[in-house]
């Protein structure tokens, strides 16, 4: 099945800098990849994704890259505040057959502390 | 409703209970995932509904925990004779099967 890495597990920026997260996926048939933001206590809240016929999508401060190639896909936050700070988790879909077409399967997580 | 519902939001149980979780999906959605997340901890995959396929139960750590889905509507989970092991907040998300999944705001399970 697919297995999803997520890296760094933890990561501390000064208020203004960028904030990147890094996955990497293994089924190269997973095509659509979202990611999420969890805060304390509360249920993980889409935040944006992208699919695998688009190679960046941007969305205000956020953005995702995708390399299908390399089968990895990251986070970018630029002029981040501290009200990013939280757990971030990416999540690949398998678009193939079976028991788990469409299953959403996630990274291990990141939390993202931002410095005042 | 507008979002993914689950009740109860906490419940406390003795060790050795039965608990029941529910999850009411987004109206339309035809697929369903639970989750759980220990304390501090990523989302552990449990369970996988999808339209009318048999469901994904690749990620129930015992024969204790069982799902079921009432066609593409409420889901339950189940665990049977609760152990202090158990104690998490268990999510539950829904989505179309090529589309964006949402989460609820999660069952906060304590075993005493």
């Amino acid at each position: 099945g697919e297995n999803v890495e997520q890296h760094p597990s933890t990561l501390s920026v000064q208020e203004g800098d960028s904030a990147v997260i890094k996955c990497t996926y293994s089924d190269s048939a997973s095509n659509y990849f979202p990611w999420y933001k969890q805060e304390l206590g509360k249920g993980p809240q889409l935040i944006i994704d992208i699919r695998s016929n688009v190679g960046e999508k941007k969305d205000q401060r956020i953005a995702v890259t995708l390399n299908k190639t390399a089968k990895h896909f990251s986070l970018h936050i630029t002029e981040t505040q501290p009200e990013d700070s939280a757990v971030y988790f990416c999540a690949a879909r398998v678009a193939a057959g079976g028991t788990s077409y469409g299953k959403l399967t996630f990274g291990q997580g990141t939390i993202l502390t931002v410095h005042p | 409703g507008a979002g993914v519902s689950q009740s109860p939001s906490n419940k406390v149980t003795e060790k050795g209970k039965d608990v029941e979780l529910r999850c009411d999906p987004i109206s339309g959605h035809t697929a369903l995932y639970w989750y759980r997340q220990r304390l501090g901890q990523g989302l552990e995959f449990l369970i996988y509904f999808q339209g009318n396929s048999a469901p994904d139960k690749s990620g129930l750590p015992s024969d204790r925990f069982s799902a079921e889905r009432t066609g593409e509507s409420v889901s339950t989970l189940t665990i049977q004779r609760t152990q202090q092991e158990d104690s998490a907040v268990y999510l539950c998300a829904s989505s179309f099967v090529t589309a964006a999944a949402f989460f609820g705001q999660g069952t906060r399970l304590t075993v005493v």
